[in-house]
């Protein structure tokens, strides 16, 4: 049974930042790992979708890498702003359906 | 091309009464899920369906819950005899009509309160 967990379940930063989020999984057996944001009481918007095959993706701001092998994701933020506030969720596909992380809330202090 | 749809936005229902939530998948998507987010806790696969089809139920509940995605018109998920511990934000996903590693896109959610 695939397990995502990310570590830890809150974080609190300045503004101007760098940071890095964590992701890890129990199969590697895995077609792709997405990750989200979800502002409180919204829906998930798509930050990035890495396939199996692939290593990394990048946009803008973000980047984040796969290690299959590893069963490990990380999801890079660079000059975090108080706009990022959010909750940055992990999820991995296998056949049909998403297993997710439960999340990691970040503050982004002004 | 608009995005995955949700309706309604936010649901209240008395304890025994029947929830319909709907889903208008992207246009060109024939594949639909259902995911389930109650409070405090990540997101839970429920049910993955195709036209017709009910390919993957293994996460939904084994009373009360029912899911449907009929020839014409939105995915249908269905909870009868509501209890309080229904109340959660049920989201909806759309992708492709092919197997393997295509994105999955999420509606806004249904809030269903039961009270």
């Amino acid at each position: 049974k695939q397990e995502v967990t990310q570590i830890p379940a809150a974080l609190s930063v300045p503004e101007g930042e760098n940071l890095v989020l964590n992701c890890s999984f129990t199969d590697s057996a895995i077609y792709n790992l997405q990750w989200f944001r979800q502002d409180p009481g919204k829906g998930l918007t798509s930050l990035l979708l890495i396939q199996s095959s692939q290593r990394e993706q990048t946009s803008g701001r973000l980047n984040a890498s796969l290690d299959k092998s590893s069963g490990r994701s990380t999801l890079y933020i660079a000059a975090s702003q108080p706009g990022d506030s959010a909750t940055y969720l992990c999820a991995v596909r296998a056949n049909s359906k998403l297993t997710f992380g439960k999340g990691i809330t970040l503050s982004v202090r002004p | 091309n608009a995005g995955v749809m949700q309706n309604p936005r936010h649901l209240v229902r008395r304890r025994g009464q029947e929830a319909r939530l709907r889903c208008s998948p992207m246009k060109g998507h024939s594949h639909v899920y259902w995911y389930r987010q109650l409070p405090e806790e990540g997101l839970k696969f429920m049910v993955y369906l195709q036209k017709e089809n009910i390919i993957d139920e293994s996460g939904m509940p084994k009373e009360r819950f029912s899911a449907e995605f009929p020839k014409e018109g939105p995915s249908i998920l269905r909870i009868q005899q509501v209890v309080r511990g229904d109340s959660a934000a049920y989201f909806c996903a759309s992708s492709p009509p092919a197997t393997g590693g295509h994105e999955q896109y999420f509606g806004p959610g249904t809030r269903l309160t039961v009270t």
